[in-house]
């Protein structure tokens, strides 16, 4: 079973210019999560998607963007690049939320690497 | 806002030594993952405990979820260059749609 995939690997952008980034997610999931790891910190919660709708929102400012189409894969949006949204992008799928509990596991991709210079 | 505390945050041992790391936090969860991600990559599934008290063992890995599902930890036994990365742990709560709240991360570095 093919695990989630992102693209591109890299993305080296430069400041004021719109990243696109993209996100497939494990075969039968529907959730999809976008998080921000920017260098020394944590796992920042950005997005998330289910069944083609934005569910809940990190603390994150409005160029910040995506959607979920309807085959379940994704796609980030960041617009207005600034030189602080350098960061690994990671994309993570689950299970409907209406599994078993135990199954509600995310399962992340390799990341993209966003560099805005 | 939940929040889950890892301790310690950075953890440099030699080769063959063990280690505890912990997730603490005040809020219940109804599961809690680990993860380990390695630099550059994505993080990677270790284990999902479900019931409070439950130990699940990984190989040289034991992974406990306390009795009232508010904390975890993962000790490791013997520890192996190989195991050198980021751990983290998510705790997941039910209740219309699932929150899945990310610990602040233990970076272990283990010296061969």
């Amino acid at each position: 079973e093919a695990g989630v995939t992102q693209s591109p690997t890299h993305l080296i952008k430069t400041r004021g210019q719109q990243a696109t980034l993209r996100c497939s997610p494990i075969s039968g999931h529907t959730s999809v999560y976008w998080y921000q790891q920017a260098l020394g910190l944590g796992l920042q919660f950005l997005l998330w998607y289910d069944e083609g709708e934005e569910r809940n929102r990190g603390n994150f400012p409005p160029r910040f963007s995506g959607r979920q189409f309807p085959n379940y894969s994704s796609e980030l949006n960041v617009n207005a690049l600034e030189l602080e949204d350098s960061a690994l992008y990671l994309c993570a799928s689950k299970v409907p939320w209406a599994a078993a509990s135990g199954r509600k596991v995310q399962y992340f991709g390799p990341g993209t690497r966003l560099t805005v210079t | 806002t939940q929040l889950l505390e890892q301790s310690p945050q950075f953890l440099s041992i030699q080769e063959g030594e063990n280690l505890t790391v912990y997730c603490n936090s005040s809020s219940v969860f109804s599961s809690l993952q680990w993860y380990r991600q390695e630099p550059g990559e994505g993080p990677v599934l270790l284990v999902t405990v479900v019931t409070g008290g439950e130990v699940k063992k990984l190989k040289r890995l034991t992974f406990q979820f306390g009795d009232a599902r508010k904390d975890s930890s993962l000790h490791i036994t013997a520890a192996q260059p190989g195991d050198t990365g980021l751990y983290l742990c998510a705790g997941a709560q039910t209740g219309g749609y699932q929150k899945v709240t990310f610990g602040t991360g233990t970076k272990l570095q283990v010296i061969p």
